[in-house]
């Protein structure tokens, strides 16, 4: 299988601060690297992706970088705002031989104070 | 659009119960997924559909029954469930499934159920 350990469990910033989430993975095999998040009570809004023929991608506030040989990757929000405030997922997914598995990490709760 | 909607938003009902969840998406995608998410645990995989045919059942409890009538939509069956199946009912669709490849899921909102 796929075990995909995620740290902080909780992460609690300043508003404007960075917060940095960091997730390794132990399959090798794994190429695609998404990141869910969820606000209380609601389902998971996928906010970034990466596969793993890049090292890094950006979107705005929002990044994501792959080290392939240390099978780790992470999330960078910058200028952190309260409404960042929610649960944060890494997953990781190996190509299909069969069907796309998501393996998550446990979640970080990000709490940005304003 | 990337959109998943699922209803209801919430449930309530008995151990004797018969209700369903229902998923539905129109982004042609033709892999559908329920999950099951526990509160502060990530989602757990329950059932995949590839092309309307049931592809996984991670030993789900047949309380719980799955159904692709088509593409866009998807059903979850429930009956005799427990208390300990109160949980937030997620589904997800990916498109079109090639091997050796990987594909975004995109998720809906969730439907909050609780049994009593």
């Amino acid at each position: 299988g796929e075990n995909v350990e995620q740290h902080p469990s909780t992460l609690s910033v300043q508003e404007g601060d960075s917060a940095v989430i960091k997730c390794t993975y132990s399959d090798s095999a794994s190429n695609y690297f998404p990141w869910y998040k969820q606000e209380l009570g609601k389902g998971s809004q996928l906010i970034i992706d990466i596969r793993s023929n890049v090292g890094e991608k950006k979107d705005q506030r929002i990044a994501v970088t792959l080290n392939k040989t240390a099978k780790h990757f992470s999330l960078h929000i910058t200028e952190t705002q309260p409404e960042d405030s929610a649960v944060y997922f890494c997953a990781a997914e190996k190509p299909r031989s069969t069907l796309g598995r998501l393996y998550f990490g446990r979640g970080t709760q990000l709490t940005v104070w304003p | 659009d990337t959109e998943v909607t699922q209803t209801p938003k919430h449930l309530v009902m008995g151990m004797t119960n018969k209700k369903s969840l229902k998923c539905e998406q129109h982004m042609g995608h033709r892999a559908m997924y329920w999950y099951k998410q526990k509160a502060k645990k990530p989602p757990e995989l329950m059932f995949v559909y590839s092309y309307e045919k049931l592809s996984i059942n991670e030993s789900v409890p047949s309380r719980f029954s799955p159904e692709c009538p088509n593409s866009s939509l998807l059903n979850l069956h429930l009956h005799a469930l427990q208390p300990e199946d109160s949980a937030l009912y997620l589904c997800a669709s990916s498109p079109p499934l090639k091997r050796g490849d990987t594909d975004t899921q995109y998720f809906g909102p969730g439907t909050r159920l609780t049994v009593l």
